[in-house]
């Protein structure tokens, strides 16, 4: 009972942005919006989460409605090494968590 | 330097066997999960554990068995495999519940025959 919803599948041209979106809307005022993804044959790699703001690190921005029921992942630059399953999860934080329910995720393809 | 390192990386075995995987983890975390994803690229949690202690055991069947001797190892044991045992096994780990992410393992291919 994943509480998201992805798209399938993308496309991106190498070098240019990939936005990624998420839908949650019944998302709780307790819980972060977490995007992971995982590279064909390895584990899942955390990238980004986020609560109400827009947050960006070394990998991506995070987009956050102001309403919180979507969100946007964006990797500014998308290489090939960026084709990978990219999960968004929403959990809550604190106690009683302890555990990240991962959905279908969207298979995004950086094609040459 | 790995992170969270599983081993094997590779388990073929028999039905009816019984079988370890071990995962070890240098962050100085104190909870860590096991993960189990299928042919059909499902990741589900198995069972996390924090300071030692069980905290989530998701209707595993009783054949499955994580030990956790201190905080930096979860080891699965599974006794009698079955062949929809067959799948990939990952270790994880968090400081907390997680909430600035997970640090996943490689993965143990685990194939019964």
């Amino acid at each position: 009972d994943a509480k998201t919803t992805q798209p399938t599948s993308m496309d991106c041209a190498e070098g240019r942005a990939a936005n990624l979106p998420c839908n949650h809307s019944t998302i709780s005022g307790n819980e972060y919006v977490y995007w992971y993804r995982q590279i064909h044959s390895q584990g899942p790699q955390y990238i980004i989460h986020g609560l109400k703001n827009n947050e960006t690190n070394e990998m991506a921005s995070l987009i956050i409605t102001e309403d919180r029921k979507s969100s946007t992942l964006i990797l500014p630059h998308a290489t090939l090494r960026d084709t990978a399953v990219y999960y968004c999860i929403v959990s809550p934080s604190g106690a009683g968590s302890y555990q990240l329910t991962f959905g279908k995720g969207t298979k995004l393809s950086v094609i040459p | 330097d790995t992170a969270v390192s599983q081993t094997p990386k590779y388990l073929v075995t028999q039905m009816g066997n019984d079988k370890s995987i071990k995962c070890e983890q240098n962050l100085g975390h104190d909870t860590m999960y096991w993960y189990k994803q299928d042919s059909k690229k499902f990741l589900k949690i198995m069972f996390s554990y924090n300071n030692k202690e069980l905290i989530i055991n998701e209707t595993v069947p009783n054949r499955f068995s994580p030990k956790s001797p201190d905080k930096a190892h979860l080891n699965l044991h599974i006794n009698s495999l079955e062949l929809g045992d067959s799948a990939v096994y990952f270790c994880a780990s968090s400081a907390g519940s997680g909430t600035n992410g997970y640090t996943f393992g490689s993965g143990t291919r685990l194939t019964v025959v």
